[in-house]
């Protein structure tokens, strides 16, 4: 079983649509976890941090499940500009930080 | 404030040549790392150093290099190119959580 998995994707969704995906662990030991996006030819940077509480920061909402080992992200409303790759990011001992492959998303006018 | 820097942003090499890519961060991180990444493959991690003067190897560090020698920056080596490594280089820094990324270096080897 792979660190960190998401679905590659592409989502394809409507310009103001809800959409959703998820980013499974396989280790119960992470520390941490983290979405971030990247825009095409560009670097990752962060979007939000996760906590187990969960949290939302406008639009978005990330939630972690540590029982079942994965952490979601969820976009209400969604823009054109939120059209990126999203990648989940799990950190171990502080100094392991695993990347995901990411998802895409493409959202349609 | 420029945040993390790389240099040069673009390069072409010939199969067997050297080169050096720099990455410099002026927010005074202990953190430091070289990414590359390919279409399908993600971000993997070639070397990171934890602080000056140390330097460790990441996911895929063979027919690379790197040195800290001085805080700010972070140099990745290229002994002998060869065409595998045609990628992108990200250079990324951090202090505690979250990584700041460099803009990348896009490198081809012919």
């Amino acid at each position: 079983r792979k660190e960190v998995e998401q679905d590659p994707g592409p989502f394809n969704v409507p310009e103001g649509a809800t959409v959703a995906f998820n980013c499974t662990y396989s280790n119960s030991a992470s520390q941490s976890f983290f979405w971030y996006r990247q825009d095409c030819r560009k670097e990752p940077k962060l979007l939000m941090s996760v906590y187990s509480s969960g949290n939302e920061d406008g639009r978005f909402t990330a939630q972690l499940n540590r029982a079942s080992q994965y952490i979601s992200l969820l976009i209400r409303d969604s823009k054109l500009s939120d059209s990126a790759t999203y990648l989940c990011v799990v950190t171990l001992d502080g100094d392991k930080i695993i990347f995901g492959k990411g998802t895409r998303l493409h959202i349609l006018p | 404030n420029a945040g993390v820097t790389q240099t040069p942003k673009f390069r072409v090499l010939k199969t067997g040549q050297s080169m050096t890519l720099l990455c410099a961060q002026d927010m005074n991180h202990e953190y430091m790392y070289w990414y590359r990444q390919d279409p399908g493959m993600g971000l993997r991690l070639i070397h990171y150093s934890v602080g000056e003067g140390t330097t460790a190897k990441g996911e895929v560090p063979d027919g690379y290099n790197v040195s800290r020698l001085k805080k700010q920056n972070f140099l990745l080596g290229l002994e002998s190119a060869a065409p595998s490594q045609t990628s992108v280089y990200f250079c990324a820094s951090r202090q505690i959580y979250e990584q700041y990324f460099g803009p990348g270096t896009r490198l081809t080897v012919t």
